[in-house]
């Protein structure tokens, strides 16, 4: 089946400092979504993006969809306490004639920021 | 709170008992999800509620899981028989249907353990 794959899996870094993530497949994705998730909570949409090449931002958060369809990333600016969380990709691809309902999400990458 | 409500928050049970976990989504949503989360992995989906119908059943779903929204407001989840791989946060999500593939509101979700 598909799958998606996030690096790093964790990551340690001071305040203050940027981030990067991204998220990468052997197949082929129609819509890419970043999702955050604070321990103990379900996860919350940060960005979503729907065209190849697309470079979306939301406040310190850009994102980008990737030319070939089969990967995206995340950077997060000027890092903050509260960007502590679990960062995960999730995909939609129609192939197959998946319905609209099922996202494929990655493993999830560890965000834990120093002060 | 308007927001996509799941309950229980937390559920033990023995292996073997049935339960049933309740999702109210958010009151102008027409679609409604299920997702399973274990420990170190991203959501996984289950199945999707278009309105009343359901549209989409994962093929890890097994016959020991079904799923209903009566009405085509709240949902519930039963778990038949349960095992002790069933152990995990189960997810309810919603969204519009025409307001962009993969914009899930999640909520917090309903921890199960099967001892």
């Amino acid at each position: 089946g598909q799958q998606l794959n996030q690096s790093p899996q964790s990551m340690f870094i001071q305040e203050g400092e940027d981030v990067s993530m991204n998220c990468t497949s052997s197949s082929i994705f129609n819509t890419w979504l970043w999702y955050k998730q604070d321990p103990g909570e379900g996860p919350v949409l940060l960005i979503a993006l729907y065209k190849a090449g697309e470079l979306t931002s939301n406040g310190r958060l850009t994102a980008q969809f990737g030319i070939t369809r089969k990967d995206s990333f995340l950077n997060i600016s000027a890092s903050i306490p509260s960007d502590v969380g679990i960062y995960f990709c999730a995909g939609f691809s129609n192939a197959g004639g998946t319905s609209y309902g099922k996202l494929t999400f990655g493993q999830g990458t560890i965000l834990t920021v120093h002060p | 709170d308007t927001g996509v409500s799941q309950d229980p928050r937390h559920k033990i049970t023995k292996r073997g008992q049935n339960v049933t976990f309740r999702c109210d989504p958010i009151s102008e949503h027409n679609r409604l999800y299920w997702y399973r989360q274990t420990l170190g992995q991203g959501p996984e989906f289950l199945t999707y509620f278009q309105n009343e119908a359901q549209l989409e059943k994962s093929r890890l779903l097994s016959d020991r899981f079904s799923a209903e929204r009566p009405k085509g407001s709240f949902s519930t989840l039963e778990i038949q028989r349960t095992e002790q791989g069933d152990s995990a946060m189960y997810l309810c999500a919603s969204s519009f249907a025409d307001r962009g593939i993969g914009k899930l509101f999640f909520g917090s979700g309903t921890q199960l353990s099967v001892l």
